[in-house]
């Protein structure tokens, strides 16, 4: 059984404090790991999709990594807002030319307080 | 195009009961999918279809529900006999079968269906 495991399960920050969350998963049979941003009643957003060893992608002021020889990838936000409080998923997928499926994390629950 | 869109936003309905869900995908997407969330749990896959084709089907999906693309556009997810333990967010995705060379393509969610069995 593949498990994908995250950490925190939820974090308070206040405005403007920069904040990390992380994503394991298995390092064997690596395909492509998935970053998720769901806010509540919005559908979940596609942040990061990731490939390689020591990829590293940016989007404003969330930026994600990637060590697929160990296993982990983490997500990082810069000077949080209040708008960016939501849950922040990571989703594995592997080598398996024969499925499409993702599998996902538990989530890190955001709270960015003004 | 809007993205991806589900109907019934929610869905309140009494143990035993039938319940039907509908995905539209992206327009151009070939690949759709069904996942379902638990509370505290991440989003489960359940099944995918490229085209009509069902390709997958995940061993959640017991013989009680049941998937249908039958045009290659839209989705129906059925459960019949529903049980409180069906209670949950059923999500739907779509995306692009990668093309020739490509490695990956983005899954993009609906807003869900939030199911509550009484």
């Amino acid at each position: 059984i593949l498990n994908v495991e995250q950490s925190p399960q939820s974090l308070h920050v206040q405005e403007g404090d920069s904040t990390n969350f992380t994503c394991s998963f298995p390092s064997s049979n690596f395909y492509a790991l998935h970053w998720y941003r769901w806010e509540t009643a919005k559908s979940p957003e596609a942040l990061f999709v990731m490939t390689l060893n020591g990829d590293e992608k940016k989007k404003g002021r969330i930026s994600a990594t990637l060590n697929t020889k160990e296993g982990y990838s983490y997500l990082y936000i810069k000077g949080s807002q209040p708008e960016d409080s939501a849950t922040y998923l990571c989703a594995f997928r592997g080598v398996n030319y024969n499925t499409d499926k993702l599998i996902f994390g538990t989530g890190t629950r955001l709270q960015v307080f003004p | 195009d809007t993205g991806v869109s589900q109907d019934p936003r929610h869905k309140i309905t009494k143990r035993g009961q039938n319940v039907t869900f509908r995905c539209d995908p992206i327009s151009e997407h070939n690949r759709l999918y069904w996942y379902r969330q638990t509370l505290g749990q991440g989003p489960e896959f359940l099944t995918y279809f490229q085209n009509e084709a069902q390709l997958e089907k995940s061993r959640l999906l017991s013989d009680r529900f049941s998937a249908e693309r039958p045009k290659g556009s839209f989705s129906t997810l059925e459960i019949q006999r529903t049980e409180q333990g069906d209670s949950a967010m059923y999500l739907c995705a779509s995306s692009l079968a990668p093309g020739l060379g490509a490695r990956w393509e983005t899954q993009y969610f609906g807003p869900g269906t939030r199911l509550l069995v009484l």
